[in-house]
């Protein structure tokens, strides 16, 4: 079985640039969740998509979006971007819900640098 | 306010030796409590979970203990061995709301041969 997908796996834009990520969770998944992640702060949890509804969201600014196709592969959307957003972004997917009982799949990240 | 805290970023431990990665939490919603192992340039993997009506499981050389009146967890590896060298991120959520799980910072853990 195929595991998360996520691309592409680097890039590089500049400032006030937009971006867009793409994930392609575990067959039969449905739930989608994506993760920023920093030095020093871990995993900060951004949104997480179930049946192509946003079911949580994290404290990022509106800047930050999402969304869930039919098929359950996701795309998250980055505007303006700022110095500070160069991260890694990491998708994961489960089964159901969030989490629970139902651990969560992550894929290898895009490595985004915004110069 | 960092609901799940890891306060040691990094553990140096000899091969064969026991690792022990703490974590705490805040949230006294959280019920169920997970670890992940993240190596470089690879995103983080499940390794072991816990629920709160446990306060220990184990999965080889895994444990995780959970204490839930210090909302304290740990993970014990014994015995350590080089493979094991990877970022332990320590999870919680509530599966009350299947609510997000939130992570805490991690710890960088190696294994010396």
């Amino acid at each position: 079985k195929a595991g998360v997908t996520q691309t592409p796996r680097y890039l590089i834009k500049t400032r006030g640039q937009q971006v867009t990520l793409s994930c392609s969770p575990i067959s039969g998944h449905r739930s989608v969740s994506w993760y920023q992640q920093t030095p020093g702060q871990g995993l900060q949890f951004l949104f997480e998509y179930f049946s192509e509804t946003q079911r949580n969201k994290g404290n990022f600014p509106g800047r930050f979006s999402g969304r869930q196709f039919s098929n359950s592969r996701s795309e998250m959307n980055v505007s303006t971007l700022e110095l500070g957003d160069s991260a890694l972004y990491l998708c994961a997917s489960s089964l159901g819900p969030t989490g629970y009982n139902s651990p969560l799949h992550f894929g290898n990240g895009t490595r985004l640098t915004v110069t | 306010d960092q609901q799940v805290k890891q306060n040691s970023p990094s553990l140096s431990v000899q091969e064969g030796r026991i690792s022990i990665l703490n974590c705490d939490y805040t949230n006294s919603m959280f019920d169920y409590f997970l670890w992940y192992k993240k190596y470089p340039a690879e995103g983080p993997t499940f390794l072991i979970s816990i629920s709160s009506i446990k306060d220990k499981n184990e999965d080889g050389r895994f444990t995780v203990f959970l204490n839930k009146s210090a909302k304290h967890l740990s993970l014990h590896i014994v015995p350590s061995q080089p493979g094991d060298s990877a970022v332990y991120f320590c999870a919680a959520t509530s599966k009350t709301s299947y609510d997000k799980v939130i992570f805490g910072p991690g710890t960088s853990l190696s294994v010396i041969p």
